[in-house]
C-alpha cells in the first residue's frame, strides 16, 4: 500500500541553524501539507501546497518557513533560522483532492532545537 | 472560524467494554469530519470520515461515529475494546472552501486495561 515517507525521523539542531525536513508524498497525489505538533499540544496546520504554489498558510508559517517541491517526488519544509519554540513533531500529508479527500500522513520528523 | 473540542484527554476502559470518545465541532457551514488514530511512533491513520449522506459512518477496526448536526457532535464508538486499540485518537474538521486544511482537536489517549 502506498505511504507517505519522511526523513529524517529525528533531528537535533542548534538554535539559529537551518533545517530541511523531507517528505515523499504518495505518487499520484496533488495536494501536500505540513502540520506540526508541539509536545502535549494539538496537531496544527502549517501550510498546504498545490500546483507548485502555496494554497494556504497559517499564522505560524512566517518568513522563516518555506516549502518546495524540487522534483517530482520530494516535498520539503525549510526552517531558515530555528528557534527553541520550533521544537515539535512535523508531519507531512498528501491527498488526491481537497475537502472530503483523505489526507495520508507520514510518520513524522521529531525536531529538537537546542 | 471552525474549531474542534475533544472532551477528555485520557480515557481508560477495560478490555471488552464500550469505547466512547467525544468530539464536538464549531463551524458556520456543514463540515467534513474525520477521526484519526496515532499509534506510538507512527503517523496519523484515518479511522473514518463523514462527508455527506448517511450520518452513521463505519471505519476500520470496528469503530464507528455518528454525525449529529443538532448537537454539533461526531463521537467515536466501539462496542468492545481490544488491547490493540490503545492509542491516541484525534478528531478533525475541514471545510472545502478553506482549501482542505485539517483543524484538529487536542487528542484523546485511550488506555485499555486487561
Amino acid at each position: 500500500e502506498p505511504e507517505v515517507t519522511q526523513t529524517p525521523s529525528h533531528q537535533v539542531t542548534q538554535m539559529g541553524q537551518e533545517v530541511i525536513l523531507r517528505c515523499v508524498p504518495i505518487s499520484n497525489h496533488l495536494y501536500f501539507y505540513w502540520y506540526r505538533q508541539i509536545l502535549g499540544q494539538k496537531v496544527e496546520f502549517l501550510v498546504s501546497f498545490y500546483n507548485n504554489e502555496i494554497s494556504e498558510k497559517s499564522e505560524i508559517f512566517d518568513d522563516q518557513f518555506s516549502v518546495e517541491r524540487p522534483d517530482g517526488s520530494n516535498f520539503t519544509l525549510k526552517i531558515r533560522s530555528t528557534k527553541l519554540e520550533d521544537s515539535a513533531m512535523y508531519f507531512c500529508a498528501s491527498s488526491s483532492g481537497r475537502g472530503q479527500e483523505t489526507q495520508y500522513f507520514g510518520p513524522g520528523t521529531r525536531l529538537l532545537v537546542l | 472560524a471552525q474549531s474542534v473540542t475533544q472532551l477528555g484527554s485520557h480515557v481508560s476502559v477495560s478490555e471488552g467494554a464500550l469505547v466512547l470518545l467525544r468530539c464536538n465541532y464549531s463551524s458556520s457551514v456543514p463540515p467534513y469530519l474525520f477521526w484519526y488514530v496515532q499509534y506510538p511512533n507512527q503517523g496519523l491513520q484515518l479511522l473514518l470520515k463523514y462527508t455527506t449522506g448517511a450520518t452513521l459512518v463505519k471505519g476500520i477496526n470496528g469503530f464507528e461515529a455518528e454525525f449529529k448536526k443538532s448537537e454539533t457532535s461526531f463521537h467515536l464508538t466501539k462496542p468492545s475494546a481490544h488491547m490493540s486499540d490503545a492509542a491516541e485518537y484525534f478528531c478533525a474538521v475541514t471545510l472545502l472552501r478553506e482549501g482542505g486544511k485539517l483543524i484538529f482537536g487536542q487528542g484523546t489517549e485511550l488506555s485499555v486495561k486487561p
